[in-house]
């Protein structure tokens, strides 16, 4: 059984580079969640999708930032010309149609 | 006003106590309400979630929720070593047996220390 995956674990990254993290949602589940964590902060919502639709993008930064859920594959959160201020843990959560949100171990971004 | 307001703690019990978290919020459509666990380093585990008033009980664990008064709580009782971690406390619109509304909006987290 299982569970919300993610890759890569680790992703190094320097300042204009392009970073690409990659979610496959639970077995059963059509929704997909992205969260950002900053070091001694909060989790933050970032993108809801489900299959090549997005359904909610309000906590997305404008620039750089773009999120898709493709008909076949998994998720991607896409960064574009990543900046040291993108350092940041980056969780993916599934959730089927009803039902409570679980969490992949998430996807460590470090700009150098 | 933060949505999702706590403690951040730490908030430190004796081995075999009762641990007490709690949580408010502001926005009076929130529906459904999740504890989540999380170790330093890993990711959030959920633990508990609860949509209506009361009390709501899994082993150890005991949620209450009182939407009149826009709060939320996790009581862990004979706390243990290993429930050292922080506990978020998270909320969305969503329903009950509904259409997900998205987003949790998630609290700072308290830091929970169980000591021998």
């Amino acid at each position: 059984n299982a569970g919300v995956m993610q890759n890569p674990r680790h992703l190094v990254r320097r300042r204009g580079q392009e970073a690409r993290l990659r979610c496959s949602p639970m077995k059963g589940h059509s929704h997909v969640y992205w969260y950002r964590q900053l070091p001694e902060e909060g989790l933050k919502f970032m993108v809801y999708l489900q299959k090549e639709n997005i359904i909610d993008e309000s906590g997305m930064p404008k620039e750089r930032f773009s999120a898709e859920f493709p008909k076949e594959g998994p998720s991607i959160l896409r960064i574009q010309q990543v900046v040291r201020g993108d350092s940041a843990a980056y969780f993916c959560a599934s959730s089927p149609v009803r039902g409570e949100q679980y969490f992949g171990p998430g996807t460590r971004l470090t700009v150098t | 006003q933060k949505e999702v307001e706590q403690n951040s703690g730490p908030l430190s019990v004796p081995e075999g106590a009762i641990a007490s978290l709690n949580c408010t919020y502001s926005d009076r459509v929130s529906q459904s309400f999740f504890w989540y666990r999380q170790y330093s380093g890993k990711s959030p585990e959920l633990i508990m979630s609860i949509y209506s008033n009361g009390d709501k009980e899994d082993g150890r664990f005991t949620a209450q929720l009182n939407k009149a008064s826009q709060y939320v709580s996790l009581l862990i009782r004979d706390s243990q070593p290993s429930d050292s971690a922080t506990y978020l406390c998270a909320v969305n619109a969503g329903k009950a047996g509904g259409t997900s509304y998205g987003k949790l909006t998630f609290g700072q987290g308290t830091i929970l220390t169980v000591h021998p």
